[in-house]
């Protein structure tokens, strides 16, 4: 099974800054990656699907690259309800795995 | 509007079994498939498996393929995860996810969720 790596598991920034999070795939994927936010006692909500379209509603401070193993998600300039952990996950074939997770705070 | 609605939190003795249901509603139930996720207290979320509504087809993480089983019931559009032999471990809020749409195994809608507690 294709194994998903994410770094850093964890990571504090500035209101402001832009804050970059790294998914990576054992084998190769396409661009069957997506993103989701989980806030703390709330169900994940996707953010962005094939690697880099925009989930309606989103705000356009999120951003999603890649292709093959590696994929990053970015955050354009961190807002404060941005704080949450964050998963890739893979979506080719299955096991849709997904990553272990990165949490984002406020510095 | 599409809503999933799962079953109420379960508490269990180890080496018993819970079946979670989902009852999907607002879509027509059988042209999404539906995974299920769980996630352990303060942990990450774990794919558990999938099934698809149309078929019954399944496809379910080599972790628990000996322990879970996933079905529908299209007359009340409802899944069912089954988990056998539970231990501690399996303490979690178990989900249940709709593909986004057909051959899209990403998730959009989520269940609320149902706590599965194993102990003694």
């Amino acid at each position: 099974d294709i194994q998903m790596t994410q770094s850093p598991s964890s990571l504090s920034a500035s209101v402001g800054d832009r804050v970059t999070i790294s998914c990576r795939a054992s084998q190769a994927i396409v661009n069957y990656l997506a993103w989701y936010q989980q806030k703390p006692g709330k169900v994940p909500k996707v953010l962005i699907y094939s690697t880099s379209t925009l989930q309606s509603g989103v705000p356009s401070r999120f951003s999603g690259s890649g292709s093959g193993t590696n994929f990053t998600l970015t955050i354009s300039s961190l807002q404060p309800e941005d704080v949450a952990t964050y998963y890739c996950q893979k979506y080719n074939n299955a096991p849709f795995t997904f990553g272990p997770g990165t949490k984002v705070d406020i510095k | 509007q599409v809503q999933l609605v799962q079953s109420g939190g379960e508490v269990k003795k180890p080496g018993a079994s819970v079946k979670v249901s989902c009852k999907a509603s607002g879509y027509s139930f059988t042209s999404n498939g539906i995974s299920w996720v769980r996630q352990a207290p303060g942990q990450g979320l774990e794919w558990m498996g999938w099934i698809s509504a149309y078929n019954g087809d399944t496809h379910y993480a080599q972790k628990f393929q000996d322990r879970v089983t996933l079905t529908t019931d299209t007359s009340t559009s409802t899944a069912y995860m089954e988990l056998r032999s539970l231990r501690s471990e399996d303490t979690a809020v178990y989900y249940c996810a709709r593909d986004y749409w057909s051959g899209k195994y990403f998730y959009e809608y989520w269940g609320q969720g149902t706590l599965v507690t194993v102990s003694s």
